[in-house]
C-alpha cells in the first residue's frame, strides 16, 4: 500500500520559475526523504528530514514537515530543465520490528519547460 | 552516480519462466533493499537482506526469493513469472542495519514478461 500521496500528479512550469510538491502520509513517522527519477531509472536521493525538524535546506531545495498535519512540501527553487523528472516522498512508516522499509508515494512528474 | 550496480539493465521473459536479477552494492554497504516499481507507480518494498540473512519482507509471494553473498551482493529471483510481474526492479545499499535513512540506488532492471 502507499504510504505517501504527492500533490500534484504533474506540474509543469518555466525555466526559472519555483516548483512546490506536496506529499501527505498517514501514520507516524521517524523521517521522510525525497527521491528524484529520471525517465524510470533508479532513485537519487534529494533530502532527508527527521520528524524532530520542520525545515531542512540543500542548495535550490527547500523541504518542510508539518507533523501535526502528516505533510511535508517540496520546493525546488529558480528551477532548470535539468530538474526534469519524476519526485518521491518516502516515509519510513511501517518499520520498525523487522521490517525497515520505505514506503514511497506515487509521485509528482515535474516538466521544466526552457 | 551511487556506486550500486545492477544487471541486466533490460530483460525479457515468457509467463511461467524464472528470473535472476542481480545487485552489487555500494562498498561498506551491508544492507540491501530490493523494491518493485511498476509503471506509473512508486517502488514498493520486496525484502531486505543483512548479512547474507532476510531482515524483513513486504507484501509479495514466496516465489519472491532472494541471496546476499559474503561480499553483499544480492540477487533477486522470481518463479513462476506472471504479467504482472513486469516493472522496474530496483535495488538499494545502504552502511547502517535497522534504520531507513539514505538509502542508495542502482539504476534498476527492467523486466517485462509477455
Amino acid at each position: 500500500s502507499q504510504q505517501g500521496e504527492e500533490d500534484p500528479q504533474a506540474l509543469s512550469i518555466q525555466e526559472g520559475e519555483n516548483a512546490t510538491m506536496n506529499c501527505s502520509y498517514k501514520t507516524s513517522i521517524n523521517n521522510l526523504q525525497w527521491y528524484r527519477q529520471n525517465s524510470g531509472r533508479g532513485l537519487v536521493h534529494l533530502i532527508l528530514i527527521r520528524s524532530n525538524e520542520r525545515e531542512k535546506h540543500s542548495g535550490r531545495l527547500r523541504v518542510t514537515l508539518d507533523t501535526s498535519k502528516k505533510s511535508s512540501s517540496l520546493l525546488i527553487t529558480a528551477s532548470r530543465a535539468a530538474d526534469t523528472a519524476s519526485y518521491f516522498c518516502a516515509t519510513d512508516a511501517d518499520s520498525g520490528g523487522s521490517n525497515y522499509k520505505l514506503t514511497f508515494g506515487k509521485g509528482t512528474l515535474l516538466t521544466v519547460n526552457p | 552516480e551511487t556506486g550500486v550496480t545492477q544487471s541486466p539493465t533490460h530483460l525479457i521473459k515468457t509467463r511461467g519462466q524464472q528470473v535472476t536479477l542481480r545487485c552489487s552494492s555500494q562498498s561498506g554497504h551491508n544492507t540491501v533493499s530490493w523494491y518493485q516499481q511498476a509503471l506509473g507507480q512508486g517502488p514498493q518494498f520486496i525484502f531486505q537482506y543483512y548479512r547474507e540473512e532476510e531482515n524483513g519482507r513486504g507484501n509479495f509471494p514466496p516465489r519472491f526469493s532472494g541471496l546476499q553473498f559474503p561480499n553483499y551482493s544480492s540477487e533477486l529471483n522470481v518463479n513462476a513469472l506472471e504479467l504482472d510481474d513486469s516493472a522496474l526492479y530496483l535495488c538499494a545499499s545502504s552502511s547502517v542495519f535497522r534504520s531507513t535513512d539514505t538509502q542508495y540506488f542502482g539504476p534498476g532492471t527492467r523486466l517485462t514478461v509477455l
